[in-house]
């Protein structure tokens, strides 16, 4: 296992158009976190699953932005009708319970024009 | 006011020499974990403390969670240019029995070392 993966690396959308990130995390890893990060900021917590539980929503930053994790293996992050305040790099995170093995993805950076 | 304070925000070094960067909290900090960011890529994890008093260290680098475990610092000694990025803190600040892990970050420390 090479650890986590996040595609596309970049993205360059219009706006008001939809998009549609993916992460692969560690394996055996049951939990799966997604964060946004702005320049000079550090990453800000947007949402987790457990397994395919998704068990904190509430920091999503508007209706637009929504998650998924199916099968409790890979999770995409949806945001729709994109705004130029969207712009940012877009991170997930895998670990096991505890908080043990907490890793980053490379983050998919999102530019909205 | 930032939950998470880091400082300081920027530290310019000679190779060789020694530095500290801090990260302070007004609340408990359960489990606090240390990572290198390189510009504009990802987190690459270094170490996760969780217990009061406790210290790790991995190569050059030691970090140490004081005994309130409100306060961390990251110590590298003769430093490398290798060393150079921006360092952040995070944090689990709510406890929740098994915990739930949603960190919260310091705005980072950016490191450039000189040759």
């Amino acid at each position: 296992d090479t650890g986590v993966s996040q595609n596309p690396r970049h993205k360059i959308t219009k706006r008001g158009q939809n998009v549609t990130f993916r992460c692969d995390p560690i394996s055996e890893h049951n939990r799966l976190y997604w964060y946004r990060q702005t320049l000079g900021q550090g990453p800000e917590f947007l949402t987790y699953f457990q397994n395919e539980a998704q068990l904190e929503k509430s920091r999503l930053l508007s209706d637009r932005f929504s998650a998924e994790r199916p099968k409790g293996s890979f999770s995409t992050l949806e945001i729709q009708r994109t705004e130029q305040g969207d712009s940012a790099m877009y991170l997930c995170a895998s670990s096991l319970e505890g908080g043990y093995g907490y890793t980053f993805g490379s983050g998919t950076r999102l530019t909205v024009v | 006011s930032q939950e998470l304070e880091q400082s300081p925000q920027s530290l310019i070094v000679q190779e060789g020499k020694n530095l500290t960067i801090n990260c302070t909290s007004s609340k408990t900090l359960y489990g606090l974990y240390w990572y290198k960011q390189k510009y504009g890529e990802g987190l690459i994890f270094l170490m996760m403390l969780q217990k009061g008093g406790e210290e790790k260290s991995h190569e050059k680098i030691t970090a140490k969670l004081d005994e309130k475990k409100q306060q961390s610092s990251l110590h590298i000694t003769a430093s490398q240019p290798s060393h150079a990025g921006t360092y952040l803190c995070g944090a689990d600040m709510s406890y929740s029995g098994a915990g739930s892990y949603q960190l919260t970050f310091g705005k980072g420390t950016k490191l450039s070392v000189i040759p």
